[in-house]
């Protein structure tokens, strides 16, 4: 099966420190699409980004970032200076040749005050 | 513009009854998904529909789930009936059908269902 793995399953933090998400997945795809998706605790998935896997370009969005190294089949997602307001549960998912995404387990991320 | 929307929020359904979830999808999005968490676990693709028609039902379970999307708008998601195992988050999401894809899906609320 074609996984994505997110290790670490909870994060706690307090507010302002730098807080990295792993996430690594494997394929068999030579054209697939990574995604993060955060989940608050209101329940819906709130896209954050979408990355093909021919752009290994790495994404500066405001106080998040994303490493995508292909080598390695990661693509990690780094939270600077976090907030309370970021504690949420973040997904990795991978979309391949078919039209469903694969998830991660998930990350709970705690930003204390 | 409304998101997806996903009725209802919460079930509680005792083994061996019916539950129907219902989804309504961004107006103009042909595409919908549906997804399922069960505590702990990844979210998992149950099945995918472009307009009316069903493209991948890949991830159903069992015959004791059944999908529709009449018309290409709305989709309901039925159990019946209900198993203990059933108990999760049921995830719908939308997209649009266009070229250059895939494009991010638009997730609902999603629905907990809890079957005693």
């Amino acid at each position: 099966a074609q996984k994505v793995t997110q290790a670490q399953t909870e994060i706690s933090v307090v507010e302002k420190e730098d807080v990295t998400l792993d996430c690594v997945y494997e394929t068999r795809d030579t054209t697939y699409y990574l995604f993060w998706y955060k989940q608050p605790p209101s329940g819906e998935l709130v896209f954050l980004i979408r990355r093909n896997s021919f752009d290994e370009q790495n994404e500066i969005s405001g106080r998040y970032s994303w490493n995508f190294q292909k080598s390695t089949s990661s693509f990690n997602f780094t939270i600077t200076a976090s907030q309370v307001v970021d504690s949420a549960v973040y997904f990795c998912a991978k979309h391949g040749a078919n039209s469903k995404l694969t998830f991660g387990k998930g990350i709970t991320l705690s930003v204390r005050p | 513009e409304a998101g997806v929307t996903q009725f209802p929020s919460h079930s509680v359904i005792e083994k061996g009854q019916t539950v129907t979830l219902r989804c309504d999808p961004i107006s103009g999005h042909d595409n919908l998904y549906w997804y399922r968490r069960v505590m702990g676990k990844e979210i998992k693709f149950l099945l995918h529909f472009v307009k009316e028609s069903k493209q991948d039902e890949s991830g159903m379970p069992n015959n004791r789930f059944l999908a529709e999307r009449t018309g290409g708008t709305y989709s309901t998601l039925k159990v019946q009936p209900a198993e203990l195992e059933d108990s999760g988050v049921y995830f719908c999401a939308s997209s649009p059908l266009l070229a250059g894809g895939p494009f991010e899906q638009f997730f609902g609320p999603g629905t907990r269902l809890t079957v005693l």
